[in-house]
């Protein structure tokens, strides 16, 4: 089975609080591609991260960081000081070598609290 | 980057009318396009798969004869919900890949919400 689980449904924090969010993927394939989207309430899906399976390490952007384990089949998001403008549905997608075709995970929803 | 839009941004419609749905890429070739839809509180379902100057690929569970698809340029490509009903009502998606892009790389649009009364 192909399958993106994200779940976490919803998560609430305070502003400066860290936050992570979980990603778990099944695949038998070994040359895959993994996605986090952000959505805010304007509903645009805002690409900020694509990782390919034989790329383990890990990267930070800003306050963005990624983490995955292809041990346990996760590509976990974190976001540091999280900030008001975080507060979004978060998406993480699968897909593989020579398909267009993005699995989807159910979305987690971030509300950053000032 | 990669600029999709899409028009109209939200619409609303009475049962029973056809209502179309534009998605272009504004600074690139699309050879493929995506519909997605997403439900209130849902994740996106790929709807259909189309490729410039082909037929389009529905997954499964999806009407192809309610929901027409075109792709008849590198730049445009329409989704028409015929013979609209409420359940159609929804958020609905457009991505695009370009013929130079990663492979993998979507650019997405965004998103027209469609009410039916």
């Amino acid at each position: 089975a192909q399958k993106v689980t994200q779940a976490q449904t919803e998560i609430s924090v305070v502003e400066k609080e860290d936050v992570t969010l979980d990603c778990v993927y099944e695949t038998r394939d070994t040359t895959y591609y993994l996605f986090w989207y952000k959505q805010p309430p304007s509903g645009e899906l805002v690409f900020l991260i694509r990782r390919n399976s034989f790329d383990e390490q890990n990267e930070i952007s800003g306050r963005y960081s990624w983490n995955f384990q292809k041990s346990t089949s996760s590509f976990n998001f974190t976001i540091t000081a999280s900030q008001v403008v975080d507060s979004a549905v978060y998406f993480c997608a699968l897909t593989f070598y020579n398909t267009d075709k993005l699995i989807f995970g159910t979305g987690t929803r971030l509300q950053v609290f000032p | 980057g990669a600029v999709v839009s899409q028009h109209p941004s939200w619409v609303i419609c009475k049962s029973g009318t056809s209502v179309k749905i534009e998605c272009r890429s504004l600074d690139f070739q699309a050879t493929t396009m995506f519909w997605y839809r997403q439900f209130p509180k849902q994740s996106l379902m790929l709807m259909a798969t189309s490729n410039e100057g082909s037929k389009a690929t529905y997954e499964q569970g999806v009407e192809k004869d309610k929901f027409l698809i075109n792709h008849a340029s590198l730049t445009l490509s329409t989704l028409t919900v015929t013979s609209a009903h409420p359940e159609d009502s929804s958020f609905y998606i457009c991505s695009a890949r370009g013929r130079q892009g990663n492979y993998n790389e979507q650019f997405f649009g965004p998103g027209t919400r469609l009410t039916v009364l």
